[in-house]
C-alpha cells in the first residue's frame, strides 16, 4: 500500500504570495500518476492537476504540478483569496488503494 | 452535460442496512471506472474502492474490504454503495468519483450524507 505524507499542515500566505505543498509517497509512484484535488468547505473536491503536471480541464494557470518518483509539489504562482481550500494529493499508478494524502490547509492571511 | 448525481441523505440507525446511489449521464459509463469517497466529519478523503461497469470488476481498500459492497447497474448507469449493517462510525459524508479518460477523478457527484444515531 502507497502511503502519501503531505506537508505542510496548514499554510497561511498573503495575497498575490506563492504557496508550495508538498506530497511525499512511501514508493515510487508508477508513470507518475498522481493527482491534486482542490477541497472548498461545503463542496465536493475538483481535480487540479493529474499525471503529476498536466493541469485539469478549465483550471488556471496559475496552479502548477511538479515532480516525479516519490516527491511531487503543487505551486500557486498568486494566491488568490477564492484559493482558500484544502488541497488534497492522490496516487492512482500503484495496486489499489489509490491512496489520498491526508490534506494542506490553505489560509489567506 | 456529464455529470454524477447522488441520492439524497440518509439517517439511520446502528444495525440497519443502506445502499446508496450515484447516477452517471452524458459519457459511457460502462467504459471508465468510478468509485467511492469517504469523508468524516472534519477529516480528509478515504479512498473505499473502485468498479468497472464494463463488467463489475471491483476492487476495494483493505480499510473496507467485508464492510460494504461497491456495484453498478450499467443498464441505468448507476453506481452503488451498500452497507449490511450500519455502525455510528459510518457517519459521513460519501462521494462518488469517475475518471473520464484521464485515470484520475476528474467528475465527482455532490455528495451523499449518511448519519447513523441511535
Amino acid at each position: 500500500e502507497t502511503v502519501l505524507t503531505q506537508s505542510p499542515g496548514t499554510l497561511s500566505l498573503s495575497p498575490g504570495e506563492r504557496a508550495t505543498l508538498s506530497c511525499r509517497a512511501s514508493q515510487s509512484i508508477s508513470d507518475n500518476y498522481l493527482a491534486w484535488y482542490q477541497q472548498k468547505p461545503g463542496q465536493a473536491p475538483r481535480l487540479l492537476i493529474y499525471r503529476a503536471s498536466r493541469r485539469a480541464t478549465g483550471i488556471p494557470d496559475r496552479f502548477s504540478g511538479s515532480g516525479s518518483g516519490t516527491d511531487f509539489t503543487l505551486s500557486i504562482s498568486r494566491l488568490e483569496p477564492e484559493d482558500v481550500a484544502v488541497y488534497y494529493c492522490q496516487q492512482y499508478g500503484n495496486s489499489p488503494p489509490n491512496n489520498f494524502g491526508q490534506g494542506t490547509k490553505v489560509d489567506i492571511k | 452535460e456529464v455529470q454524477l448525481v447522488q441520492s439524497g441523505a440518509q439517517v439511520k440507525k446502528p444495525g440497519e442496512s443502506l445502499k446508496i446511489s450515484c447516477k452517471a449521464s452524458g459519457h459511457i459509463f460502462t467504459n471508465y471506472w468510478i468509485g467511492w469517497v469517504r469523508q468524516m466529519p472534519g477529516k480528509g478523503l478515504e479512498w473505499m474502492g473502485i468498479v468497472y461497469p464494463g463488467d463489475s470488476e471491483t476492487r476495494y481498500s483493505p480499510s473496507f474490504q467485508g464492510q460494504v459492497t461497491i456495484s453498478a447497474d450499467r443498464s441505468i448507469s448507476t453506481a452503488y454503495l451498500q452497507w449490511r449493517s450500519l455502525k455510528a462510525s459510518d457517519t459521513a459524508m460519501y462521494y462518488c468519483a469517475s475518471e473520464t479518460g484521464i485515470k484520475a477523478f476528474d467528475l465527482w457527484g455532490q455528495g451523499s450524507m449518511v448519519i447513523v444515531s441511535s
